[in-house]
Parts: C-alpha cells; sequence; structure tokens
C-alpha cells in the first residue's frame, strides 16, 4: 500500500461546478496534511494546510479531514479555468516534529469552459 | 528575493560524469528537503536534512546519491556516476522558520538530462 494516494485523473470539470479532489493516507501517525498545486513545468505551491478533523475553509477551497478513515480531501467551489493544474496532497509521517513529508502522485483538473 | 533559491537549472550531463545540485533556503528556514519528480508523477520523497544532520535518507538509492547541508552554504544534492535514470527535476524545499506551519517552500527545481 502506497503511504499516500490520490486517483491520477485527469479529472475533468465544468467551470463554475465543484471539484472535488480526493486521498488517502496509511500512516494512522500523520499529523498534518497539505495540498499543494502544481502547474505543469513548476513548482509545487500551497493551496492549504489542515491538521483537525473536519473541514477549514480559505476563499472557494475547503479541505476536509476524517482521521479515523484516513481521508483528506479538497473541494474547489466556482471552479475556474486558471485552477487547472496537478493537486497533490502531502502527509507528514509519524508523530515527530522531524517527520517527513510524503507526497501522492497527484491528481490532474481540468475545468472545461 | 528571499525565496528558495536553488542552481542549475538546468544541467546535462552524459552517463558516467557528477551532478551536484545545490539548494539555498528560505532566509531563516533550517530544514530542507530534497524531492525527485519524472514527468507526469508525483514527488518522490528523497532526503530530509537539517544544518549537518541528515534525519531522514529513506527515500535515497543506496549508491550514488548523497546530499549534506552543511553549516554554512547551501544544501548539496550530489549524483556520481550519473545514469539515463537520473533524468529527472529535483526540487528542494524549505521550511522551520519561526511560525513554522510545517509547510514547504518549493525552489524552481533542477532540471537534470543525462545524455
Amino acid at each position: 500500500q502506497k503511504e499516500v494516494e490520490q486517483n491520477s485523473g485527469p479529472l475533468s470539470v465544468p467551470e463554475g461546478a465543484i471539484a472535488s479532489l480526493n486521498c488517502t493516507y496509511s500512516d494512522r501517525g500523520s499529523q498534518s496534511f497539505f495540498w499543494y498545486r502544481q502547474y505543469s513545468g513548476k513548482s509545487p505551491e500551497l493551496i492549504m494546510f489542515i491538521y483537525s478533523n473536519g473541514d477549514k475553509e480559505d476563499g472557494r477551497f475547503t479541505a476536509q479531514l476524517n482521521k479515523a478513515s484516513q481521508y483528506v480531501s479538497l473541494l474547489i467551489r466556482d471552479s475556474q479555468p486558471s485552477d487547472s493544474a496537478t493537486y497533490l496532497c502531502a502527509v507528514t509521517l509519524g508523530y515527530s516534529s522531524a517527520s517527513k513529508i510524503i507526497f501522492g502522485s497527484g491528481t490532474r483538473l481540468s475545468i472545461r469552459p | 528575493n528571499a525565496g528558495v533559491m536553488q542552481n542549475p537549472r538546468h544541467l546535462v550531463r552524459r552517463r558516467g560524469q557528477e551532478a551536484r545540485l545545490r539548494c539555498s533556503p528560505m532566509k531563516g528556514h533550517s530544514h530542507v528537503y530534497w524531492y525527485r519528480q519524472l514527468p507526469e508523477e508525483g514527488l518522490k520523497f528523497m532526503v530530509y536534512l537539517q544544518k549537518e544532520n541528515i534525519i531522514d535518507e529513506s527515500g535515497m538509492p543506496k549508491e550514488r546519491f548523497s546530499a549534506e547541508f552543511p553549516k554554512e552554504g547551501p544544501s548539496i544534492l550530489r549524483i556520481q556516476q550519473v545514469v539515463r535514470g537520473d533524468s529527472a527535476a529535483y526540487f528542494c524545499a524549505s521550511s522551520g522558520g519561526t511560525a513554522n506551519t510545517g509547510e514547504l517552500f518549493f525552489g524552481e527545481g533542477s532540471r537534470l538530462t543525462v545524455l
């Protein structure tokens, strides 16, 4: 089992709709969870981080965490063509503050006009 | 520019040569991570370092690869006797400022091509 799993996509969503991206992780000790966006040929940039169970909202983005199910998701409301990118889920492994951060393989999102 | 600086941005090597990739973390950051990315794939963890210490190198191949983060100067990822399979983008990221949320700040990457 991979440490962090995502559907590779591509996920195609019409403009203005909600895009839902999912991620599961294997380490029950994981404490911190991140969503990064990566445009083709560019470096990843952080969209959101979440530490506690539940929802966290920031503008059009909502991160959802369920530690019991080892599941984290990202919702993008009112999707825009500029949201077309690869979305990477990242998780810290273990309890230590000196824990490595592991990325999933990413989900390619395409917003169609 | 106080961001993460990587150089060179592009590096071409012939099989058997050495590649050295450098990374200067963001000012105030003491943690450096190196990741490798193949086209259309995710980021593969290689190594996690703090100043003068390797914290976790579980993602580093056992041979030919090494990393350091000296007290002074940038972090270095060194690949000896490169092979074509080493061709990839190598990203460095830093974290660990005074408001450490665990967020990684990435450099623009070093793209290695092995001929």
